[in-house]
């Protein structure tokens, strides 16, 4: 599986959108991106993923660029309940999809 | 509450004694994972069932791990005599087989070994 490289940490202030870059740049044609957050003391929790098309749901974005080497996670108003490390993982959609590689992460706060 | 749970949450055990944690997954699920996760680092893959059937087991499971799903259920991971490297948070995740991203973990069992 491509390799992921996320910045170790980044502050954001509450009400602002949160842009979380991920480079991929080894990533291949059917490897997808996963983002995953994990709050203090919990399990990581699943956010978003995608292919090569931008995708949204009630969480996040995400885009790709078009290269698709590397990518990035908007949270488009931040609270501070999205204080968390997030995780950018890419993975090809096998048999055993579930075997996920968590780098870091990147450690993101949102301030008051 | 019908996510992923894990019993127990907490373990402070003493080198050398035999641990065992338990993981009930989403009811319907049919695949389950652990993972490992020490501090400051992001979970590492240990194993997967799918139903009744170990499919894969990670390196870092060494001989002293064992990991059961006895009716496709529940399952538990057993550590014998731990050692202080053993002292981590362990997870467990379950998906449906044919979905295509989203594991759902659990809070986690953090074992302690003094």
């Amino acid at each position: 599986d491509a390799k992921t490289t996320q910045p170790p940490s980044m502050d954001c202030a509450e009400g602002r959108a949160a842009n979380l870059p991920c480079n991929h740049s080894t990533i291949s044609g059917n490897e997808y991106v996963y983002w995953y957050r994990q709050i203090h003391s919990q399990g990581p929790q699943y956010i978003i993923h995608g292919l090569k098309n931008n995708e949204t749901n009630e969480m996040a974005s995400l885009i790709i660029t078009e290269d698709r080497k590397s990518s990035t996670l908007i949270l488009p108003h931040a609270t501070l309940r999205d204080t968390a490390v997030y995780y950018c993982i890419v993975r090809v959609l096998t048999d055993s999809w579930g075997k996920l590689q968590f780098g870091a992460g990147t450690q993101v706060v949102v301030t008051p | 509450d019908t996510g992923v749970s894990q019993d127990p949450r907490h373990k402070i055990t003493k080198r050398g004694q035999n641990v065992t944690f338990r993981c009930d997954p989403i009811s319907e699920h049919n695949r389950l994972y652990w993972y490992r996760q020490t501090l400051g680092q992001g979970p590492e893959f240990l194993t997967y069932f799918q139903n009744e059937a170990q499919l894969e087991k990670s390196r870092l499971l060494s001989d002293r791990f064992s990991a059961e799903r006895p009716k496709g259920s529940f399952s538990t991971l057993e550590i014998q005599r731990t050692e202080q490297g053993d002292s981590a948070m362990y997870l467990c995740a379950s998906s449906l087989m044919g979905s295509t991203g989203e594991l759902f973990f659990g809070e986690g069992s953090r074992l302690t070994v003094l």
